[in-house]
């Protein structure tokens, strides 16, 4: 099975704080994703990646950056954390670009961050 | 960014009852729908993946219809479990890596 892992649980950060989210992907898979999820919405897309040093802007990409240097490995960082990015992040990750079939997303357990 | 409703956002059933809940979506740009189950305190889980309208899809007792032409898709679970209780989401999406994902249906099976 493809395992999606995400280094943090949970995370309590202060305000103004550099936060890095990290996320690894042990099956090879081209595309990762980094999603937030809060009450009443829908897992909303921060970044995505489709291969080594790509990037791509999700929806809500402000306030965030990423790094993906190596093919399984995805990070999501918070430059400066602010209280309104407490949140759950989600990490996921696809197989290939373009297959219909085979873009399924596989999700890691998930970071609930907390910035006071 | 693609509005996607789920409805109810909730629904409290008891063991045996049959359930279904609705995915509504926009009916242009359409590529391909995922449903996903997430338990709590696991990651969210996929379910199906269907693209074509009419597309009708079943893993055990849970089965998915879609409707590309009007932008909906209903998914039924037929005598349900309390094993069945968790967060159900669909995620039209609009090419091969832009899905939106509804806020889910929360299902609570009471045994």
């Amino acid at each position: 099975d493809v395992k999606v892992t995400q280094s943090s649980r949970y995370l309590v950060k202060r305000t103004g704080e550099k936060v890095f989210l990290e996320c690894v992907q042990d099956m090879d898979h081209e595309n990762m994703f980094w999603y937030r999820q809060d009450p009443g919405l829908g897992l909303r897309l921060i970044y995505f990646s489709y291969d080594v040093k790509m990037k791509e802007k999700g929806d809500i990409p402000e306030g965030y950056s990423v790094s993906r240097e190596k093919k399984e490995r995805f990070s999501l960082i918070l430059e400066s954390a602010s209280t309104n990015q407490t949140s759950m992040y989600l990490c996921a990750s696809s197989l290939v670009r373009g297959r219909t079939g085979a873009n399924v997303l596989t999700f890691g357990a998930g970071s609930r961050l907390t910035v006071l | 960014i693609l509005n996607v409703e789920q409805s109810p956002q909730s629904l409290h059933v008891q063991e045996g009852d049959s359930t279904n809940f609705t995915c509504s979506f926009p009916s242009s740009n359409f590529y391909a729908l995922h449903w996903y189950r997430w338990e709590t305190a696991k990651s969210p889980e996929a379910l199906f993946v269907m693209t074509l309208n009419g597309d009708e899809k079943k893993k055990g007792r849970i089965s998915a219809t879609l409707n590309t032409k009007e932008g909906y898709s209903y998914l039924y679970i037929k005598g349900s479990q309390p094993e069945d209780s968790a967060t159900y989401l669909c995620a039209p999406g609009s090419n091969f890596n832009k899905f939106y994902f509804g806020s889910g249906t929360k299902l609570n099976v009471k045994p």
